[in-house]
């Protein structure tokens, strides 16, 4: 069984370009979340999603960003007019439909570096 | 306001024993994770509690008081593989899975 996977691995955009962050969650997991994580800090919580719903975005700036996570294919996380301060490790995980006491499984993150 | 907080370095010694401490305030809860996370890479699962008591696993255990609000997660037998962040992270109660996570605790393992 796969895990979290996310692509691409780094990623280098100017500013003012758009990045977009694909995750696609472990076979038979139906919760995908978003985390945003800069050097030396703790991971911040973006969006939460289940297949075709946004379920909790309060993490996630009103501008510029956006989530989503289609019927079917990986979720989608996408930063227009990209700036410096959005450089910074982003997480994906992702969580079985059933019970609350499951964990999350994180994938290896994507590296964004704007220039 | 929810809030979690954890010490931000702590060092031991190799072989030794180590405890971080995790304490909540959060407006409901559904559960207590412990991560591990090593430089540059994503966070692995450790422990999960919602019962006041102590779940081991092996050279890890983790500790939770609800009453307190607080956890705590035990490291034996320290080897230098287990210098890492370490993050607490707690669920709210109802249906929203949403975690809140403290900052992590950086664990420097030394020989």
């Amino acid at each position: 069984n796969a895990g979290v996977m996310q692509n691409p691995r780094h990623l280098v955009r100017r500013r003012g370009q758009e990045a977009r962050l694909r995750c696609s969650p472990m076979k038979g997991h139906s919760h995908v979340y978003w985390y945003r994580q800069l050097p030396e800090e703790g991971l911040k919580f973006m969006v939460y999603l289940q297949k075709e719903n946004i379920i909790d975005e309060s993490g996630m700036p009103k501008e510029r960003f956006s989530a989503e996570f289609p019927k079917e294919g990986p979720s989608i996380l996408r930063i227009q007019q990209v700036v410096r301060g959005d450089s910074a490790a982003y997480f994906c995980a992702s969580s079985p439909r059933e019970g609350l006491a499951d964990e999350q499984y994180f994938g290896p993150g994507t590296r964004l570096t704007v220039t | 306001g929810q809030n979690i907080d954890q010490p931000t370095e702590m060092t031991a010694t190799e072989g030794a024993i180590v405890q971080i401490n995790c304490t909540y305030q959060t407006s409901g809860f559904n559960g207590l994770f412990w991560y591990q996370q090593h430089a540059g890479e994503a966070p692995t699962f450790l422990s999960y509690n919602v019962l006041d008591g102590l779940e081991e696993k092996g050279r890890f255990s983790s500790f939770l008081s609800r009453s307190k609000g607080y956890s705590y997660l035990l490291l034996k037998e320290l080897q230098m593989k287990d210098s890492a962040s370490y993050l607490c992270a707690v669920r709210n109660a109802g249906n929203n899975r949403k975690l809140i996570w403290g900052l992590g605790t950086s664990l420097a393992v030394n020989p």
